[in-house]
């Protein structure tokens, strides 16, 4: 069965600063991964999604993502925080290219200080 | 916004009692997921209806049923609740189960059972 790991469960990063999450997957076909946003009581948003070719792919609000098979990873980066950015961020894996049901992490919770 | 509606957005009910959780996908969407998302075990996938048909099972215990109408609205059934079925609910849809889908999430149901 498939299964994804977010080691951090909180991060907290400066306003301004580069940020790294953390995400590591465990499926043995190719995997449709997935990054979703959810700010607090709000619904998911998705940031950006992986499905084939390219591996580093663009989103929204100036996140990218990088597919490295070899690891197992798909780690969401973004080059310069900004406060709004504060939220609960949650990786996760399609088994039929997303059109069956997710596995999601337990999700990172991302912290900016001033 | 992504299009898809859940009402109600807030629940409180006592154990014992069912409850009906209802889910408005985005226009032209045929496929509707059910997810469940609790302190203790994340977001987990329940259920998925494509075009009114059961496809896909998840973590669905047997005193939860959905069901998905002609009109592609879908509902969640909570019955006998008990107070660890207090979550947050979350409906998503695509637009078919083609590979390479992208599930919209609505906002969600908060569900307290007292």
């Amino acid at each position: 069965a498939q299964s994804v790991t977010q080691p951090d469960i909180h991060i907290t990063v400066s306003e301004g600063a580069s940020l790294e999450l953390r995400c590591n997957y465990s499926y043995g076909a190719t995997p449709y991964l997935f990054w979703y946003v959810q700010s607090p009581g709000q619904g998911l948003q998705l940031l950006l999604k992986y499905f084939s070719g390219d591996t580093l792919v663009q989103g929204i609000k100036g996140f990218e993502a990088e597919f490295k098979r070899s690891q197992s990873s798909f780690n969401l980066r973004k080059p310069s925080v900004h406060w709004s950015d504060a939220a609960e961020y949650f990786c996760a894996v399609g088994e039929g290219g997303g059109a069956d049901g997710l596995t999601f992490g337990k999700g990172t919770h991302l912290i900016i200080q001033p | 916004d992504s299009g898809v509606t859940q009402t109600p957005k807030h629940l409180i009910t006592a154990t014992g009692q069912r409850v009906t959780l209802r889910c408005s996908p985005r226009s032209g969407d045929l496929s509707v997921y059910w997810y469940q998302q609790s302190l203790d075990q994340g977001l987990q996938f329940l259920i998925q209806y494509y075009n009114g048909e059961e496809r896909a099972k998840g973590n669905i215990l047997e005193r939860f049923s959905a069901q998905q109408f002609p009109d592609l609205h879908s509902e969640l059934n909570l019955s006998s609740l008990e107070l660890g079925d207090s979550a947050l609910y979350f409906c998503a849809s695509s637009v078919a189960l083609d590979h390479q889908e992208t599930q919209y999430f609505g906002p969600g149901t908060r569900l307290l059972v007292l």
